[in-house]
């Protein structure tokens, strides 16, 4: 099945520097890949939909200049945490759709635990 | 706008113990349900699905049946075996109060199942 595949897994930083993380498509084209957000014992939050050449659309609430997203390739989108505090630390998770917008499957990465010291 | 109530857990079994997760969901209109399940380490995965009432979605066991009237959507399985044991997350997509291709997550329920 189709593969997606988040890099890093894990990452500590220090607090105001910049993250950067990546989520790759790697047997498929994704025009729309999604950001999300997990805390312990928490859902997924959807923060941002990435689409490939334009600007992400931000859910409410998620602070673009702090979280910045660029889909730059049908199979790259990346998520810069930018000076990171240690409120940021979390499970970020993407996934990407294959196929049609309102049909296609969603495949998710494996994750990345940013901890910010 | 839309939301999915899932059972908290986390849930401890024997192994082949009858299992339900209970969830249900907050939609107009007409959603489809899911189910992802993410075992340790690895990103969420579909399970199963339902895109209209009274379907049944069905997969390595598990079965959840989209039920309309009482808006549920619980995941069942039979017997678990201990490669069960992950986190099951209900999720719904395309009620209106969301958007087509926007999914909303339960908490997730972490499942453990003892040899």
């Amino acid at each position: 099945g189709a593969v997606v595949s988040q890099h890093p897994s894990r990452v500590i930083c220090k607090s105001g520097t910049s993250v950067k993380i990546e989520c790759r498509s790697l047997d498929f084209q994704a025009t729309t890949m999604f950001w999300y957000r997990q805390f312990p014992k928490k859902s997924l939050m959807l923060m941002a939909t990435s689409n490939e050449g334009s600007k992400a659309t931000y859910e409410q609430g998620v602070e673009k200049d702090k979280f910045l997203i660029n889909h730059a390739s049908l199979t790259l989108s990346t998520l810069t945490v930018t000076s990171a505090h240690p409120e940021d630390s979390s499970f970020y998770i993407c996934s990407a759709q294959s196929g049609g917008r309102n049909t296609g499957e969603l495949f998710f990465g494996e994750g990345s635990r940013l901890t910010v010291l | 706008g839309d939301s999915v109530t899932q059972m908290e857990g986390p849930v401890t079994l024997s192994e082949e113990a009858f299992l339900t997760i209970n969830c249900t969901y907050t939609a107009t209109g007409y959603p489809s349900l899911f189910w992802y399940v993410q075992y340790p380490g690895e990103g969420l995965q579909l399970l199963l699905k339902a895109t209209k009432a009274d379907d049944k979605g069905s997969n390595k066991g598990f079965e959840a049946t989209y039920r309309k009237e009482t808006t549920s959507f619980h995941l069942e399985k039979g017997s678990v075996q201990v490669s069960d044991s992950a986190v099951y997350f209900c999720a719904l997509k395309g009620g209106r109060g969301g958007s087509n291709y926007k999914l909303t997550f339960g908490k997730g329920t972490l499942l453990t199942v003892n040899p």
